[in-house]
């Protein structure tokens, strides 16, 4: 079963508005990334937020992570057209030496 | 530094046939996973490989098989297709833990079982 659960699915916008994204997940983590896929490509790294860390920016990103609640979220400032991709939380959980667990992430469209 | 590679790009196969799709780590890289993503289910956990050990694996029947060879290029190997496995296989590369470290992706191969 997935380790995150993003939430929306899908999200459409107008260019120029704020998108926000939440991931939520079940054990305790190493540390939260998102991704961004453009159609029918690979996955991009965006931010990785550790458990220790509550918020991060990256440009016009900005990544919180709530261990308490389990749960983490992207937001994208004054969106543009390019941002339309799916975008993904990948989970480090903190046993041993597991691979990266992904949600069945967000779709985002930005309409010019 | 050269990225992932991933070859080949677009398969098609028949069912019942085999398939061995290919990925090459980013140099100096040791850990390679593999996922499958179709529409309904997301990205799912194949498999990972370090230093040409299995060193993790995920629920996929045993049809489903990979390796790693000493220079970090890893394979991975369908047996007996089926509809189903129709996906985007990707691979990602890793320095060696996941520990706090960003995995990179190639472009995946689209296998197509018709």
């Amino acid at each position: 079963s997935q380790q995150g659960e993003e939430d929306p699915q899908a999200l459409s916008i107008q260019e120029g508005e704020n998108a926000t994204m939440n991931c939520s997940y079940k054990t305790s983590i190493n540390n939260l990334q998102w991704y961004r896929q453009n159609s029918g490509r690979g996955l991009v790294h965006l931010i990785l937020i550790r458990s220790n860390e509550r918020e991060k920016h990256s440009g016009r990103l900005r990544v919180t992570l709530d261990t308490s609640k389990k749960s983490s979220s992207l937001l994208i400032t004054a969106s543009r057209a390019a941002d339309t991709a799916s975008y993904f939380c990948a989970t480090d959980l903190r046993s041993g030496n597991t691979p990266l667990v992904f949600g069945k992430g967000t779709r985002l469209s930005v309409i010019a | 530094k050269a990225g992932v590679t991933q070859t080949p790009r677009y398969l098609i196969k028949t069912r019942g046939q085999q398939v061995t799709l290919s990925c090459s780590p980013i140099s100096g890289h040791r850990s390679v996973s593999w996922y499958q993503q179709t529409p309904g289910q997301g990205l799912q956990f194949l498999f990972e490989y370090f230093s040409e050990t299995q060193r993790n694996k995920g629920n996929f029947p045993g049809r489903f098989s990979g390796r790693q060879f000493s220079n970090s290029r890893s394979e991975m190997n369908v047996s007996t297709l089926e509809l189903g496995d129709s996906a985007l296989y990707l691979c990602a590369s890793l320095p060696g833990s996941t520990r706090n470290t960003e995995a990179f992706f190639g472009q995946g191969t689209r296998l197509t079982v018709v």
